[in-house]
């Protein structure tokens, strides 16, 4: 049984770019959160997705978007890259109230 | 919203020893509190978790017990062994609209000295 997984591991990108990252839920699970952890910090959660649908959201920019497609897999998507951006991205997914979490992508904006 | 304050921030211990964790929250709503380890550079995991309808809970060497009243719980580790070093992060939950709505704390960097 697969757990949640990520890609990509790392991604450097220079301010003002965009960035997609994806991750791929525990099988049998159908929702997905996404959180931001900068170094020294708990996650801060960005928002989350059930039935394809973005359902709650932390205290974002609209910079940051998301999908979630059919096989309940998800994107993070984040515009106008800012050099504050730069943390570990990290998916967890659950059916219920446990959640599990990816391995991250790390991303360092130059 | 939920606000979850965690302390001590860090805390170095001898092998064999115990741990204690402690994290508030604010929301009388909240009714879920898992305990996340991180390593680093690794994704954060579940070790233990309590529902509001339980004060205690025990696996092993962790334990986790909630105080409802007072609105905060504690992450227990006895015997602590090199491998127990890593960030430990309480996070507090509660069900809003059909879905949960989970805060982290700030994490406690453990360290265990051999």
């Amino acid at each position: 049984d697969a757990g949640v997984t990520q890609s990509p591991t790392h991604l450097i990108k220079t301010r003002g770019q965009q960035v997609t990252l994806r991750c791929s839920p525990k099988s049998g699970h159908d929702t997905v959160s996404w959180y931001q952890q900068a170094l020294g910090q708990g996650p801060q959660f960005i928002f989350q997705y059930y039935e394809e649908e973005e359902r709650q959201r932390g205290n974002f920019p609209d910079r940051f978007s998301g999908h979630q497609f059919p096989n309940y897999s998800s994107e993070l998507n984040v515009n106008a890259l800012l050099l504050g951006d730069s943390a570990l991205y990290l998916c967890a997914s659950s059916q219920g109230e446990t959640q599990y979490f990816g391995p991250g992508t790390r991303l360092l904006v130059l | 919203g939920e606000n979850v304050e965690q302390h001590p921030s860090t805390l170095s211990v001898q092998e064999g020893d115990s741990a204690v964790i402690k994290c508030t929250y604010s929301d009388s709503a909240s009714n879920y509190f898992p305990w996340y380890k991180q390593e680093l550079g690794k994704r954060p995991q579940l070790i233990i978790d309590i529902r509001s309808n339980v004060g205690e809970k025990k696996d092993q060497r962790i334990a986790v017990t909630l105080n409802k009243t007072a609105k905060h719980f504690s992450l227990h580790i006895t015997e602590t062994q090199p491998e127990d070093s890593a960030v430990y992060f309480c996070a507090a939950s509660f069900e809003s609209g059909g879905y949960q709505k989970v805060t982290f704390g700030t994490g406690t960097k453990l360290q265990v000295i051999p």
